[in-house]
């Protein structure tokens, strides 16, 4: 079974410009999440999606992160305009329902560097 | 706020040792809970979950729940190198309309010294 799939696996860019994650989750989760991880601390949740339904986005900074997943299935992350702070991994993990005891498969991240 | 806090570390054990991460956690109302394993430059993987009071056995690895104390520990039984890592404590808890939040601690970087 293939696992959660990210791309891309790094990006630098400067301050104000924008960049885009994508994620594809394991066949068949309906459950989508992103994560930040910055260096040293553990992951925290942006955006939670059920389905191409938006669950939980009480995290995410909203002026300038965005996220979709249209179809239910391939998701993507937005940062526009992208600040120094925002320097992180970008996890994307998905499970089979959004129950509480459901496991989270973590895919292997995207590294952002904002210089 | 929903916390989880764990001892930063780094614990060192050597090789062979038992090692012991410990987890607090603010929420009584906390229905499961995770351990989850980080290497250098890759993404969590989970090592065990747990879901009532006591003890939780997989191989080498033990949980232990107390939801009375909101604590929860992971013993790692001879300890190897290949289990230097960080690792992190994650609690599941209701954030409404039926999700659920995984919030993690920051994580507990072991060394197992050969």
């Amino acid at each position: 079974e293939a696992g959660v799939a990210q791309s891309p696996r790094y990006k630098i860019i400067e301050k104000r410009q924008s960049v885009a994650f994508w994620c594809n989750p394991i066949s068949g989760h309906a459950t989508l999440y992103w994560y930040q991880q910055i260096l040293g601390q553990g992951p925290k949740l942006l955006i939670q999606f059920q389905n191409n339904g938006v669950v939980d986005d009480s995290q995410l900074p909203k002026d300038r992160f965005s996220a979709e997943r249209l179809k239910g299935v391939d998701s993507t992350l937005k940062i526009q305009p992208a600040k120094l702070e925002d320097s992180a991994v970008y996890l994307c993990a998905s499970s089979l329902n959004r129950g509480g005891g459901e496991t989270q498969y973590f895919g292997p991240g995207t590294r952002l560097l904002v210089l | 706020q929903k916390e989880v806090e764990q001892n930063s570390g780094p614990l060192s054990v050597p090789e062979g040792a038992i090692a012991s991460l410990n987890c607090t956690y603010s929420d009584r109302v906390s229905q499961s809970f995770f351990w989850y394993r980080q290497y250098s430059g890759k993404s969590p993987e989970l090592i065990m979950s747990i879901y009532s009071n006591g003890d939780k056995e997989d191989g080498r690895f033990t949980a232990q729940l107390n939801k009375a104390s909101q604590y929860v520990s992971l013993l790692i039984r001879d300890s190897q190198p290949s289990d230097s890592a960080t690792y992190l404590c994650a609690v599941n808890w209701g954030s409404g309309a039926g999700s659920y939040q995984l919030t993690f601690g920051k994580g507990t970087k072991l060394s197992v010294i050969p």
